[in-house]
């Protein structure tokens, strides 16, 4: 079955040590998103690649960074988390990107990753 | 910046209570959608509404969205257990760029 990927489903790491989350699909989407979700919160999108273009958010810390090798596989990589990086990072995809035309292609999310960070 | 609200976060019915819920966005959207996430498990988007005052069934759940494509709601009618988890809208403002809300998450009482 086609699907969103990522591992490990959970990952602890220590208080500024660097850590690479991993996401792959097999929908061969244009766009791949990584969001931020914290306890009983909103998923908060952290950036997305639509094909090769990287696309950041205003508000998304240095200390985040991504990278899109290929279609099928985006990393997320934490150069120094801190505590407040704990949380449950997930991947979704959707076939294209956002655009003026009023429709938002639909995403499809990965089972996501909990972070712990000791 | 926009902002996609959904008051209250919790609630509980009782199995066969009818459940509705609201997502009230700051600035128009050019839709919205919507997206349950069961325990420990992820989101997993349900309908997208597009039009001002677009109605939408799936079974039991049927989702309106506002005329002012300001708001929406979701109703659902004699809930089941399996309609447990949070439930998140998702507003697209005019670059289409999704913005969650923080969600209500219902729990049923067998």
């Amino acid at each position: 079955d086609a699907m969103v990927i990522q591992n490990p489903r959970y990952q602890v790491t220590q208080f500024g040590k660097p850590v690479t989350l991993s996401c792959s699909q097999t929908l061969n989407h244009n766009v791949m998103y990584w969001y931020q979700q914290k306890s009983s919160q909103a998923p908060k999108l952290l950036f997305h690649y639509y094909d090769k273009d990287f696309n950041n958010e205003a508000d998304t810390p240095d200390n985040f960074q991504s990278r899109r090798p290929n279609t099928s596989f985006c990393f997320l990589d934490i150069r120094s988390p801190g505590l407040g990086d704990a949380a449950m990072y997930l991947c979704a995809t959707s076939r294209d990107p956002p655009s003026a035309s009023g429709l938002t292609d639909t995403q499809y999310f990965g089972p996501g990753t909990r972070l712990t960070v000791l | 910046g926009q902002q996609v609200m959904q008051i209250p976060q919790y609630q509980h019915v009782q199995e066969g209570e009818d459940f509705t819920t609201y997502c009230n966005s700051s600035t128009t959207l050019s839709n919205i959608q919507w997206y349950k996430q069961r325990p420990g498990g992820h989101p997993v988007f349900l309908i997208q509404l597009v039009k001002s005052g677009e109605v939408k069934k799936q079974k039991r759940l049927t989702f309106q969205f506002g005329e002012a494509k300001k708001n929406s709601s979701l109703h659902i009618t004699a809930t089941q257990t399996t309609d447990v988890g949070t439930y998140f809208c998702a507003g697209a403002g005019a670059n289409s760029k999704l913005t969650f809300g923080k969600g209500i998450t219902l729990s049923v009482r067998p």
